[in-house]
């Protein structure tokens, strides 16, 4: 089956800093990543997520790139705020029902 | 915004009691899954659902769990005779489609505590 990890484990980034978060699989056959941010008590949100025919993707604060040859896939959140510490989880479908998650990051942003 | 919901949002149980936990899936979604976090873990595949039949199970989705749609708006998970390793925070999911194009949006989750 497929397996997903995910690191760092914890990240401390002083505020308006960048943080980066990398997964790596183990299924080739893996085609949809997408990227979840849990906060405290809640379950996960999706944020952002990429499939298998593009290699980056962008939405304001947040990118996603992924290369296939290689199995990886990394977040990056530019200018860091606050409101951006959380749980970030990666995740990757390699059939059409499951999707199997990375450990998960626990982000803090420092004011 | 549309969003799936769950109940409750916590549950305490004796160990070997039955527990049911129930969720809305977005309407429009046709596709549902429930998922576990145990406590510090990674978020873990239980089930998946369509078309009122499982599609797939983990090798954690023994018998003593089910999932049922009751009616056309419920999705349950019932765990038969809970184990103190049933603590968990369990979400369900839903999706409109499956696959390469399938997003799955979660619930804030029900915590189970198994005492």
């Amino acid at each position: 089956g497929e397996n997903v990890e995910q690191h760092p484990s914890t990240l401390s980034v002083q505020e308006g800093d960048s943080a980066v978060i990398k997964c790596t699989y183990s299924d080739s056959a893996s085609n949809y990543f997408p990227w979840y941010k849990q906060e405290l008590g809640k379950g996960p949100q999706l944020i952002i997520d990429i499939r298998s025919n593009v290699g980056e993707k962008k939405d304001q604060r947040i990118a996603v790139t992924l290369n296939k040859t290689a199995k990886h896939f990394s977040l990056h959140i530019t200018e860091t705020q606050p409101e951006d510490s959380a749980v970030y989880f990666c995740a990757a479908r390699s059939n059409d029902y499951k999707l199997s998650f990375g450990a998960g990051t626990t982000v803090t942003v420092r004011a | 915004e549309p969003e799936v919901t769950q109940t409750p949002s916590h549950q305490v149980t004796q160990m070997g009691q039955e527990v049911i936990l129930r969720c809305v899936p977005i309407s429009n979604h046709l596709y549902f899954y429930w998922y576990r976090q145990i406590l510090g873990q990674k978020v873990e595949f239980l089930v998946s659902f369509y078309n009122n039949e499982i599609s797939e199970k983990s090798e954690i989705f023994d018998d003593q769990f089910s999932v049922e749609r009751p009616d056309g708006s419920n999705f349950t998970l019932k765990i038969r005779s809970t184990k103190l390793e049933d603590s968990a925070m369990y979400f369900c999911a839903s999706s409109e489609k499956a696959g390469f194009t399938g997003e799955l949006f979660f619930g804030e989750g029900s915590r189970l505590t198994v005492l």
